[in-house]
């Protein structure tokens, strides 16, 4: 069945440094792929997803680009903010408005 | 964008009672809607899909006499727990998802959760 498996954490970083949280599915045929954000003591927001191979996702700076021949969908962002402290998840979709598969969630705390 | 709304945020009820926990969308119509559990520190376990006008589809080792779910409208779906123990405890959280349309596609909306605490 679809699975998403994703780098364990937690991750803590110092303000204006570079995060990378990896993420790599297994799913037949052409997944949307997602990356959603829990900051504390919130529920869960899309913070970015990609439809189709070598999409690219943005927003708030992070990026995360689907690719297909790697299975990956990793998330970046060049210079993190102390706001940016979360749990990211990467999530999984067989196909449109369908139920998610969701990786194991990353903790990340950025540090002033 | 898209609001999906969860009435109560939060609930403590004793052990044995019934509590019911509201998913509403409210700028959209859902037909499906998905409820999942999140354990503390841990990813969303889905438990069941919401299906409106027909009966939920539960997921592998959910008890549906148990979580029972109703999807009455097009813009509310309820779950209740029932004879709630401790071991019930936990965030449940809701989502539903909008295929096309002007606000997004493809993509769900989460409610922001409900933090069930069972003594």
């Amino acid at each position: 069945g679809d699975s998403v498996t994703q780098m364990e954490g937690p991750v803590t970083l110092s303000e204006e440094a570079f995060l990378t949280i990896n993420c790599t599915y297994t799913a037949t045929g052409y997944p949307s792929l997602f990356w959603y954000v829990q900051y504390p003591g919130e529920g869960l927001q899309l913070l970015l997803k990609a439809t189709k191979a070598d999409d690219k996702g943005s927003n708030k700076g992070f990026e995360a680009t689907y690719r297909k021949e790697t299975t990956s969908f990793h998330l970046e962002k060049g210079s993190v903010q102390v706001s940016d402290s979360a749990v990211y998840f990467c999530a999984l979709s067989p196909q449109a408005g369908y139920k998610l598969s969701f990786g194991a969630g990353t903790t990340v705390t950025v540090r002033a | 964008g898209a609001v999906v709304s969860q009435h109560p945020s939060w609930v403590i009820c004793k052990s044995g009672t019934s509590v019911k926990i509201e998913c509403r969308s409210l700028d959209f119509q859902a037909t499906t809607m998905f409820w999942y559990r999140q354990f503390p520190k841990q990813s969303l376990m889905l438990m069941a899909t919401s299906n409106e006008g027909s009966k939920a589809t539960y997921e592998q080792g959910v008890e549906k006499d148990k979580f029972l779910i109703n999807h009455a409208s097009l813009t509310l779906s309820t779950l209740t727990v029932t004879s709630a123990h401790p071991e019930d405890s936990s965030f449940y959280i809701c989502s539903a998802p909008i295929a096309g349309g002007l606000l997004s596609t493809d993509t769900q909306y989460f409610g922001p959760g409900t933090r069930l605490t069972v003594l």
